[in-house]
């Protein structure tokens, strides 16, 4: 069981506007930064937010955001290659370790 | 251009231990907080473990603890995974990665290197 929950998927039309949701707790969303990745048919991960930085490479429709103990990675004009599974990353001080959300299969219709 | 290449995975019996590499290029490799990460088939990404630069400083996941210890030598570029007690559950890819810094996580991914540990 992981100390984040995330939706387990999510799926919109091409040029729409999804979110993603990443829900832990205080002592860890709450008090750290979130990064979010993305997996394409279990190939090797890909960082698409880092913080609040979009990685080199990465295209603006992606973007992130926290409120509270919830982060948030939305994808703006949701695009085929948007396809994937997503997770969320961050470090949970009660735990001395970083924690990966389960993941949120994203789905293009 | 950051490069990492996983090495030394395979076949290994109950029981068994294993120690996986990992050569780091194209950046200031003592620099840099690096980590494993693994993944069993179909399941999601675990973070298993991070060491410092200097090596001073090693986190791990709980669940890992006392069997798995993270290592480097700066002097060659690699990072070291040395994997004990294996069980069935530690089948999985194990990928390298760079730390992102600002506790952003890791920005850089290897290849993965497979461990199938099955009699």
């Amino acid at each position: 069981q992981s100390a984040l929950t995330q939706e387990a998927s999510v799926s919109g039309t091409v040029g729409q506007k999804v979110t993603l949701s990443c829900t832990g707790n205080t002592n860890n969303i709450g008090s750290s930064p979130v990064a979010w990745y993305q997996q394409i048919s279990h190939g090797v991960p890909k960082s698409v937010m880092l913080g609040n930085s979009l990685p080199s490479g990465i295209p603006d429709r992606f973007s992130g955001s926290k409120s509270g103990t919830t982060a948030s990675l939305t994808i703006s004009g949701l695009q085929p290659e948007d396809e994937a599974n997503y997770y969320c990353l961050t470090w949970d001080y009660s735990l001395s370790a970083y924690v990966f959300g389960p993941g949120t299969k994203v789905t293009v219709l | 251009e950051v490069k990492l290449l996983e090495s030394g995975g395979g076949l290994v019996q109950p029981g068994g231990s294993l120690r996986l590499s990992c050569v780091a290029s194209g950046f200031s490799f003592s620099d840099y907080w690096m980590h494993w990460v693994r993944q069993s088939p179909g399941k999601g990404l675990v973070w298993v473990a991070r060491l410092k630069g200097d090596r001073s400083v090693a986190d791990y996941a709980a669940s890992l603890r006392g069997r798995f210890t993270i290592s480097r030598d700066n002097a060659k570029n690699t990072l070291y995974l040395q994997m004990d007690s294996l069980t069935a559950e530690d089948t999985a890819v194990y990928y390298c990665a760079r730390d992102a810094g600002g506790g952003r996580g890791v920005d850089y991914w290897g290849q993965g290197t497979l461990v199938t540990v099955s009699s």
